[in-house]
């Protein structure tokens, strides 16, 4: 089945530690992105990448990185700089040449902090 | 101001009611509106896409765009107790790919 696999479900970071988020999708889809979600608000864009070995920063990039080194994977890593992580974090993908097609979503990963 | 805004409810109805779930916008420029569901723990998943204003059916679900008073809804007929999720709606401009999302409504259906 075709579809965007986030790992792992569940994620604890200790203080000035860095933690990577995976995302991988095979549904051949050009763009990539990661959101925040947090209780009781809506989706929030961090990063975003349009093509491999190119992206760019959303509404709320501090303290985090991203790499898209191959069209399938955009894991993004939260740096020790950013000092509220705990959060439900989204990886979204869609198609760049068919303005029509939607961005589908990932199951998230939860980030809590120890 | 947010750029896309929803009531947060919770919004609780017996089943078999129709439910009406709303957004509104600011921005004159998104021409793009969806709505997701998110069950809990889960990732959004897409009910619904349209374009412009008008009106698109889905099975029990109908999704309503009014540019001129920038008034989005969903409808939803004969509700289930598994339609209790949260609802998203968002919206993007012509070009591009960035959606700008409500904070969600939560719905509870009960049997």
């Amino acid at each position: 089945d075709g579809g965007i696999t986030q790992s792992p479900k569940y994620l604890f970071r200790k203080e000035g530690q860095n933690v990577t988020l995976s995302c991988e999708q095979n549904l051949n889809h050009d763009a990539m992105y990661w959101y925040r979600q947090d209780p009781g608000q809506g989706l929030r864009l961090i990063y975003y990448s349009q093509i491999v070995n190119d992206f760019q920063k959303g509404d709320i990039a501090e303290g985090y990185s991203v790499s898209r080194e191959k069209k399938e994977s955009f894991p993004l890593t939260v740096t020790s700089a950013q000092k509220n992580p705990t959060a439900f974090y989204l990886c979204a993908s869609s198609r760049m040449t068919d303005f029509n097609q939607p961005q589908h979503f990932g199951d998230g990963t939860r980030l809590s902090i120890l | 101001q947010k750029e896309v805004e929803q009531d947060p409810g919770p919004l609780s109805v017996p089943e078999g009611a129709i439910v009406s779930l709303n957004c509104t916008y600011s921005n004159s420029a998104f021409q793009y509106f969806m709505w997701y569901r998110q069950y809990s723990r889960k990732g959004p998943e897409l009910l619904m896409y349209t374009y412009s204003s008008g009106n698109k059916e889905d099975g029990r679900f109908t999704a309503q765009v009014d540019k001129s008073s920038k008034y989005i809804s969903l409808f939803i007929r004969d509700s289930q107790p598994s339609d209790s999720a949260t609802y998203l709606c968002a919206a993007r401009r012509e070009a591009g790919n960035m959606l700008t999302f409500g904070g969600g409504t939560r719905l509870m259906v009960k049997p």
